[in-house]
């Protein structure tokens, strides 16, 4: 069964830092993978999305992620973190059909 | 508009009554569904539907009771549920129905409490 995993239950960055978040899964192919941001008390928001083609995949907000088929991983990165990213992450993958498998989060603290 | 709209946003019952969530949306998606999401936890996968057929059932307690009158409502029905049950319901939707790969639009939430 397909898996995802977050290492990072909690990351703090100075705003203006760079940040990257972690992602890995298992499954056998190139699963769809994704990154999810919420914000306390609110739904999640799709930051980007991943299937094939350029491995290097932007999003909204300014964010990238980078597909790496042999470290099974799907980091996220933002050059330079505002006040206002400060959330929960959530790496997802998919295998087809309907189920989306998230991760277990990875909180964003951004101090002054 | 791409919105999908939940009511209430907060709901308070006892272990008792009989309450409903509301989902809306009308961005023509033909995929929906429901999340139950705890404290610190992510979202897990409770039920969806597809051109308004049950399309999955996550082995959910027959105390919650989903229904799809039309391609843009969604609506959760709930009966004599337990304290263990208070959570986050988020609803989604979709755009293709079962094709992998589904961009979830997500609502913002009911938050509910079970005394």
């Amino acid at each position: 069964a397909q898996s995802v995993t977050q290492p990072d239950i909690h990351i703090t960055v100075s705003e203006g830092a760079s940040l990257e978040l972690r992602c890995n899964y298992s499954y056998g192919a190139t699963p769809y993978l994704f990154w999810y941001v919420q914000s306390p008390g609110q739904g999640l928001q799709l930051l980007l999305k991943y299937f094939s083609g350029d491995t290097l995949v932007q999003g909204i907000k300014g964010f990238e992620a980078e597909f790496k088929r042999s470290q099974s991983s799907f980091n996220l990165r933002k050059p330079s973190v505002h006040w206002s990213d400060a959330a929960e992450y959530f790496c997802a993958v998919n295998t087809g059909g309907f189920k989306t498998i998230f991760g277990a989060g990875t909180r964003l603290f951004v101090k002054a | 508009d791409t919105e999908v709209t939940q009511t209430p946003k907060h709901l308070v019952m006892g272990m008792t009554n009989k309450k409903s969530l509301k989902c809306e949306q009308h961005m023509g998606h033909r995929a929906m569904y429901w999340y139950k999401q705890k404290a610190k936890k992510p979202p897990e996968l409770m039920f969806v539907y597809s051109y308004e057929k049950l399309s999955i059932n996550e082995s959910v307690p027959s105390r919650f009771s989903p229904e799809c009158p039309n391609s843009s409502l969604l609506n959760l029905h709930l009966h004599a549920l337990q304290p263990e049950d208070s959570a986050l319901y988020l609803c989604a939707s979709s755009q293709e129905a079962g094709g992998g790969g589904e961009k979830l639009f997500f609502g913002s939430g009911t938050q509910l409490s079970v005394l």
